[in-house]
């Protein structure tokens, strides 16, 4: 069974701070990880994903990610926060081959204080 | 280029009416196609998803059910409502040969169940 743990439904940080979104995977066979970003009344958009190819990715916006196997760990970085990351953040993974669909965590609202 | 839409965009219903929500991916054949609801502070969960025409797998028994009369649409209904049923939907799409399924996804649909 495959499964996904944010820590922390709610994350507040200043502007120009380090943001630090964190989310922890379960999976029975090499996973395969994404992280979305949801902005209000919209859709998920795709802001990076791993494919085994690099522990560490780059996304989009310059958020970046590192898979670390040891810790089960995908969390989610940006070096300074800007007013337009405000948003929900949601990791997810697909493991388990048999299953098609990906499973999400239950998200981690980010808000940017100025 | 790929293109997903959602429509309606909202929609207000009381409860015991019916609900259908539509939901068409263009530029693509043969997807994957799935059905995600969204529930305040509770992530993603995946109500449905189909591998190809008539093909319907469902994840939580519900009052909800689905269809995919063609390629590349997508409905989800529901004979009755119930409150419960309140929530943003969400549709997605996927390569028929991804490997690692990643989504794109629709704007959404809030449904509210007055």
């Amino acid at each position: 069974a495959q499964s996904v743990t944010q820590l922390g439904s709610h994350v507040s940080v200043s502007e120009g701070a380090l943001v630090l979104l964190r989310c922890n995977y379960s999976s029975s066979v090499p996973p395969y990880l994404f992280w979305y970003v949801q902005y209000p009344n919209q859709g998920l958009q795709l802001l990076l994903k791993y494919t085994s190819a690099a522990t560490l990715v780059k996304g989009i916006n310059g958020f970046e990610a590192e898979f670390k196997k040891s810790e089960t760990s995908f969390h989610l970085t940006k070096p300074s926060a800007h007013m337009s990351d405000a948003a929900e953040y949601f990791c997810a993974v697909r493991g388990d081959t048999g299953r098609r669909a990906l499973t999400f965590g239950s998200g981690t609202r980010l808000q940017v204080q100025p | 280029s790929q293109t997903i839409h959602q429509w309606p965009a909202t929609l207000v219903q009381p409860v015991g009416s019916p609900l259908s929500l539509e939901c068409t991916v263009e530029g693509t054949s043969n997807p994957n196609l799935y059905w995600y609801r969204q529930a305040a502070g509770r992530g993603l969960q995946l109500l449905f998803y189909s591998v190809g025409i008539g093909q319907i797998s469902s994840e939580v028994p519900q009052n909800l059910s689905a269809s995919r009369p063609q390629d590349r649409q997508f409905i989800l209904s529901s004979k009755k409502l119930l409150l419960s049923d309140s929530g943003f939907y969400l549709c997605a799409w996927s390569k028929p040969d991804s490997p690692n399924g990643e989504l794109f996804f629709g704007e959404g649909s809030r449904l509210t169940v007055l």
